[in-house]
């Protein structure tokens, strides 16, 4: 069965520095979405993408964070300057349709020093 | 606001007792529910959606309006349905709205 992978599945970064979080999403899917966990809260919508550009995005996805999917595969998330606060757990997610559920990836788990 | 509230951070229960894992929403328009399941060290599975109204791994859970609740039930648990449980839900713009989760353990 088809998934979505992501990489790594864990980054240790030093506050300040960028970091990309990189997503391979199922190959026929059209809609691509990034969610966060902070350790002990709830997953939380990050921004959803179609058609090359963003559909909607949450009051977190700030200036600091951007997507992109620089080829035919790769979906990644970009975080410009890391914060202590990002530290989570990131999750990728792909649909065929909007309409369609959602398949995750394993998440990337971000740890700022 | 939408929201997802799913009461019970922990669930605890003997294997072949039922069991229920409590949802409830709060949602302008129609809403679409879903239960994902994640097991250990494993990444968030699709378990139902309620549009489909079927039956996976012996699980059901019925959209109740009135109520604003969808409950994921299931008349025997098993040990390997030891699992953190989520019922996100979505709108037209297709975000997930997301509750904290039901950490369920099925004692032997």
């Amino acid at each position: 069965e088809p998934e979505v992978t992501q990489t790594p599945s864990h980054q240790v970064t030093q506050m300040g520095q960028e970091v990309i979080l990189r997503c391979v999403p199922i190959s026929n899917h059209l809609y691509f979405y990034w969610y966060r966990q902070i350790l002990g809260q709830k997953v939380e919508f990050l921004v959803s993408f179609y058609n090359n550009e963003i559909s909607e995005k949450s009051e977190i996805f700030d200036d600091q964070f951007s997507v992109e999917r620089p080829d035919g595969s790769n979906f990644t998330l970009k975080i410009r300057s890391t914060k202590l606060e990002d530290s989570a757990m990131y999750f990728c997610a792909s649909s065929a349709q909007g309409d369609q559920p959602q398949h995750f990836g394993d998440g990337t788990r971000l740890s700022i020093l | 606001a939408q929201r997802v509230t799913q009461p019970e951070k922990l669930l605890s229960v003997f294997k072949g007792a039922p069991v229920e894992l409590k949802c409830n929403y709060s949602y302008s328009g129609s809403p679409e529910l879903f239960w994902y399941v994640q097991y250990s060290r494993q990444r968030l599975q699709l378990l139902l959606r309620h549009i489909s109204r079927e039956s996976i791994k012996g699980f059901t859970a019925d959209l109740n309006k009135g109520e604003t609740s969808f409950h994921l039930k299931k008349p025997f648990a098993q040990e390997e349905d030891s699992a953190m449980y989520y019922c996100p839900g979505g709108g037209n713009n297709r975000k997930l709205i997301w509750g904290l989760g039901t950490s369920l353990a099925v004692n032997p």
